[in-house]
């Protein structure tokens, strides 16, 4: 099973910050945190991903608690186009196999 | 920007028959991995791959399945005998390193009739 859990949907209006949180209470100390989001049936695209720092890209911005029990995704000015599922993966590293377990994300949709 | 791509883009078969789904990881990546997604339903895990061997592979992937890197560029699902609980979309993988970002294709529609 996922280790993450996330509200099953959100919206938000386009132009306005996306922030989409995530829960992460389990995680251990060198596993990462890994954002993706699917738009309809395409493929996971790959968005941010951090260990306990804040981190920032061209797409978004994340944000970890200091415990690193959960963490925020933030769009900052979402548009119509980011209306996708969000998903939240904590890398399990399982006798050093790196494979991702999605659970079933948030459903974001960005409202003109 | 490099990105993987995965042949065809749907394909439509009868149980029983063979089936062979190919992706084309981006290029100096290492690591090769097979998710699917049944319609409606969680991206699930079947199957990571480096240096030519099955590195870990799900409940899902019995033996039914194969995965082969048959040149330095093409990766490919192999599914023997398909049923008609293996509909579902097949999503291609790569990583340049074990630990890092997996970058994913654009999936191919499998559906058996």
């Amino acid at each position: 099973d996922a280790k993450t859990t996330q509200p099953t949907s959100m919206d938000c209006a386009e132009g306005r910050a996306a922030n989409l949180p995530c829960n992460h209470s389990t995680i251990s100390g060198n596993e990462y945190v890994y954002w993706y989001r699917q738009i309809h049936s395409q493929g996971p695209q790959y968005i941010i991903h951090g260990l306990k720092n804040n981190e920032t890209n061209e797409m978004a911005s994340l944000i970890i608690t200091e415990d690193r029990k959960s963490s925020t995704l933030i769009l900052p000015h979402a548009t119509l186009r980011d209306t996708a599922v969000y998903y939240c993966i904590v890398r399990v590293a399982d006798s050093g196999t790196y494979k991702y377990i999605f659970g079933t994300g948030t459903r974001l949709k960005v409202l003109a | 920007e490099p990105e993987v791509t995965q042949t065809p883009s749907h394909q439509v078969t009868q149980m029983g028959q063979e089936v062979i789904l190919r992706c084309v990881p981006i290029s100096n990546h290492l690591y090769f991995y097979w998710y699917r997604q049944i319609l409606g339903q969680k991206v699930e895990f079947l199957v990571s791959f480096y240096n030519n061997e099955i590195s870990e592979k799900s409940e899902i992937f019995d033996d039914q399945f194969s995965v082969e890197r048959p040149d330095g560029s093409n990766f490919t699902l192999k599914i023997r005998s398909t049923k008609l609980e293996d509909s579902a979309m097949y999503f291609c993988a790569s990583s340049s390193q074990r630990g890092y970002e997996q970058y994913f294709g654009p999936g191919t529609r499998l559906t058996v009739t």
